[in-house]
C-alpha cells in the first residue's frame, strides 16, 4: 500500500464552485499535514499547514485532518480561475520524512 | 532577486554523458533538496543537504551525485545520464528539515536524455 494516495484527476468545476481534494494515507506516526499548490511549469509553493487533526482555514481555503481515517482534505470555497494548479499533499511524520502526494490537477472554468 | 533559482532551464543530452544542474538560493537557508517529478510518480526525493558539506541520500538516489561547499548553491550531477533520468528536477529550501518548515521551490530543470 501506497503511504500517500491521491487521486490525479483532473477535476474542472465551474468557477464559484466548492471545490473538495483528498488524499488518504496509510502511516499512522503521520502528524503534520501540508497541502502545496503547483502552478504549470512552476515549483510547488506551499499553501496550508496543519498540525494533527482537525480543520484550518485561510480565506477561501479549508485544510482539514482526520487521523481515525487517515483521511486529508483541502476544500476552495468560491473557486476562481486562479485557483487552476496541481494540488499536492503532504503528510509528514516524526522522523523528518515528508512524503508528496502525486496530486490532483484541477481547472477551474470562467 | 531573493529567492531560489535553478539553471538552466530546459536541457537535453545523450545517453552517457555527464551533466550538472545547478540551484542556487539566496535567503542562507540550512536545508537544500533536490526532487524530480515525474508522471504517475509526484515528487520524489533525491538527495538533500542540511547545511554546508553535509549531504544524505533520499528515496532515489541512484546514478545522481550532490555537493554543497557553499550554503547558498546545491548542484546535482548526472554522472552518466540514463533515459530514465528524464524528468523534471526541483530545488527546494527550507530554515528546518523536510516539513518542519516551508519548502520553498525553485521552477524547475525539464531534462530530457536521448
Amino acid at each position: 500500500q501506497k503511504e500517500v494516495e491521491q487521486d490525479p484527476g483532473p477535476l474542472s468545476v465551474p468557477e464559484g464552485a466548492i471545490v473538495s481534494l483528498n488524499c488518504t494515507y496509510s502511516n499512522s506516526a503521520f502528524q503534520y499535514f501540508m497541502w502545496y499548490r503547483q502552478y504549470s511549469r512552476k515549483g510547488p509553493e506551499l499553501l496550508m499547514y496543519t498540525y494533527s487533526s482537525g480543520n484550518k482555514e485561510d480565506g477561501r481555503f479549508t485544510a482539514q485532518v482526520d487521523k481515525s481515517s487517515k483521511y486529508i482534505s483541502l476544500f476552495i470555497r468560491d473557486s476562481q480561475p486562479s485557483d487552476s494548479a496541481t494540488y499536492l499533499c503532504a503528510p509528514r511524520g516524526g522522523s523528518e520524512k515528508l512524503v508528496f502526494g502525486k496530486g490532483t490537477k484541477l481547472t477551474v472554468n470562467p | 532577486d531573493a529567492g531560489i533559482t535553478q539553471s538552466p532551464r530546459y536541457k537535453i543530452t545523450e545517453t552517457g554523458r555527464q551533466v550538472t544542474l545547478m540551484c542556487h538560493q539566496t535567503w542562507s537557508h540550512s536545508y537544500m533538496f533536490w526532487y524530480r517529478q515525474d508522471l504517475g510518480h509526484g515528487l520524489r526525493l533525491i538527495y538533500y543537504s542540511a547545511a554546508a558539506d553535509i549531504t544524505d541520500k533520499g528515496e532515489v538516489p541512484d546514478g545522481y551525485v550532490v555537493s554543497r561547499s557553499k550554503t547558498e548553491n546545491f548542484p546535482l550531477t548526472l554522472e552518466s545520464a540514463t533515459r530514465s533520468q528524464t524528468s523534471v528536477y526541483f530545488c527546494a529550501s527550507s530554515v528546518r528539515g523536510q516539513g518542519e518548515s516551508p519548502l520553498h521551490f525553485g521552477n524547475g530543470t525539464r531534462l530530457t536524455v536521448t
